[in-house]
């Protein structure tokens, strides 16, 4: 069967810090990738998505980027965090082709 | 994707069905209709998806009017588990883009 994992569950960093998180899946070839950005009390916000390796396309410019070093493989980066990047960070994927989305257990990112 | 309309939240009680409108007049030919929820510090869950007929799963079933201008996602026995914010979305099919997910609707369940 298909996982996501996605890590760590929670980070706290200062401003001005570099950011990775790491989204891998398993049991799954060439699926879709994307990462989600939840700001407090806020609605759910498309940051990227990936449909092969190296291939990123990005939904709002901003602070991070994301690239896609393997197949299966999704990271979230930044050189220098910002306040505003806070938020509540979701990696998730879909098969190609296929409606569903199936989103990993979060990261819960404070930039202080 | 075009826009869909929900009520900021709804209040049921434990046991009793749930009916969760959703409004997407401007709704496309290929657009299908997605419902996900999300429970407190997680990420978003399947709930159930369709196009034109009504759709039933182990978690929902899904009523699709005729015109396709709204749709309702129906809950045939509310748990406290329940309890959750509930997104429709709607995404043409095939397509690689992610979700555009709304405010959803607060779905709160008294026991």
């Amino acid at each position: 069967s298909q996982t996501i994992h996605q890590w760590p569950a929670t980070l706290v960093q200062p401003v001005g810090s570099p950011l990775s998180l790491e989204c891998t899946v398993e049991g799954t070839s060439n699926p879709n990738l994307y990462w989600y950005r939840q700001a407090a009390g806020r609605g759910l916000q498309l940051l990227f998505y990936s449909v092969g390796i190296g291939q990123i396309s990005s939904e709002v410019p901003q602070n991070l980027s994301a690239s896609r070093p393997q197949d299966r493989q999704f990271i979230l980066s930044s050189k220098k965090l910002l306040l505003s990047d806070s938020g509540f960070y979701l990696c998730a994927w879909a098969g190609t082709g296929q409606e569903k989305l199936f989103f990993g257990s979060g990261t819960q990112l404070s930039v202080l | 994707d075009a826009k869909t309309t929900q009520p900021n939240s709804m209040e049921s009680n434990e046991e009793e069905p749930v009916h969760l409108p959703c409004n997407h007049s401007t709704i496309s030919g290929t657009d299908y209709i997605h419902w996900y929820r999300q429970l407190p510090s997680q990420g978003p869950e399947y709930v159930i998806h369709g196009l034109t007929s009504n759709v039933n799963n182990r978690m929902a079933s899904l009523a699709i009017a005729e015109d396709r201008k709204s749709s309702t996602l129906i809950l045939h026995r509310a748990t406290l588990r329940d309890a959750a914010v509930y997104y429709c979305i709607l995404r043409t099919g095939g397509g690689a883009d992610g979700l555009t997910f709304g405010k959803g609707t607060h779905l709160i369940i008294q026991p």
